[in-house]
């Protein structure tokens, strides 16, 4: 099977933009979560679709959303970028009722 | 709210020596997930411990969780370059929760 993809892959965005991530999951998972990496606050936690719902949201501000569409890709959107949200953005895929993350490569944002 | 704290952040070892890496949570967890990210790389699942006193191996890698729940090790036994990368405890109060919560992790640096 192939794994998650995720695209793009390095983005370089200045401040007060928006961006849009994607993320394509493992045929036939259909929970897709999303995770913030930085060096200062680890990995952190977004949200969790499931079957095109948020089940699951992260302490992060409403500038930070996301969707899922009916064939379980995923999106999520950052507004009025800061300098802060640059990161490494990872999307993770798993079945339904199990814990098992398989995390795609994950998207380099730069904000300038 | 779950408190995880993961001990110690850095761990600089000869190959061949041995490493051991701790997750200690503040409340009983229904489960724990370890997870291993190679530098430049995305986490990648290693193994989940569900039981009481649990016990796995995986060739030179032990895990076991605590009789209390609470906490969780693993240790690499005569470690190889290899085994570089950062190790990240993903502990879970809530079987069937998809909102995983991150320990800091341990980076593990080799010295040949």
């Amino acid at each position: 099977k192939a794994g998650v993809t995720q695209t793009p892959r390095y983005l370089i965005k200045t401040r007060g933009q928006q961006v849009t991530l994607s993320c394509s999951p493992i045929s036939g998972h259909r929970s897709v979560s999303w995770y913030q990496q930085t060096p200062g606050q680890g990995l952190q936690f977004l949200f969790e679709y499931f079957s095109e719902t948020q089940r699951n949201k992260g302490n992060f501000p409403g500038r930070f959303s996301g969707r899922q569409f009916s064939n379980s890709r995923s999106e999520m959107n950052v507004s009025t970028l800061e300098l802060g949200d640059s990161a490494l953005y990872l999307c993770a895929s798993s079945l339904l009722g199990t814990l098992e993350q398989y995390f795609g490569p994950g998207t380099r944002l730069t904000v300038t | 709210g779950q408190q995880v704290m993961q001990i110690p952040q850095y761990q600089h070892v000869q190959e061949g020596e041995d490493f051991t890496t701790y997750c200690n949570s503040s409340t009983t967890l229904s489960n724990i997930q370890w997870y291993k990210q190679r530098p430049g790389g995305h986490p990648v699942f290693l193994i989940q411990l569900v039981k009481s006193g649990e016990v796995k191996k995986q060739k030179r890698l032990t895990f076991q969780f605590g009789e209390a729940k609470k906490n969780s090790s693993l240790h690499i036994t005569a470690t190889q370059t290899t085994d570089v990368g950062t190790y990240f405890c993903a502990p879970s109060t809530n079987f069937g929760n998809e909102k995983l919560t991150f320990g800091t992790g341990t980076r593990l640096t080799i010295i040949p």
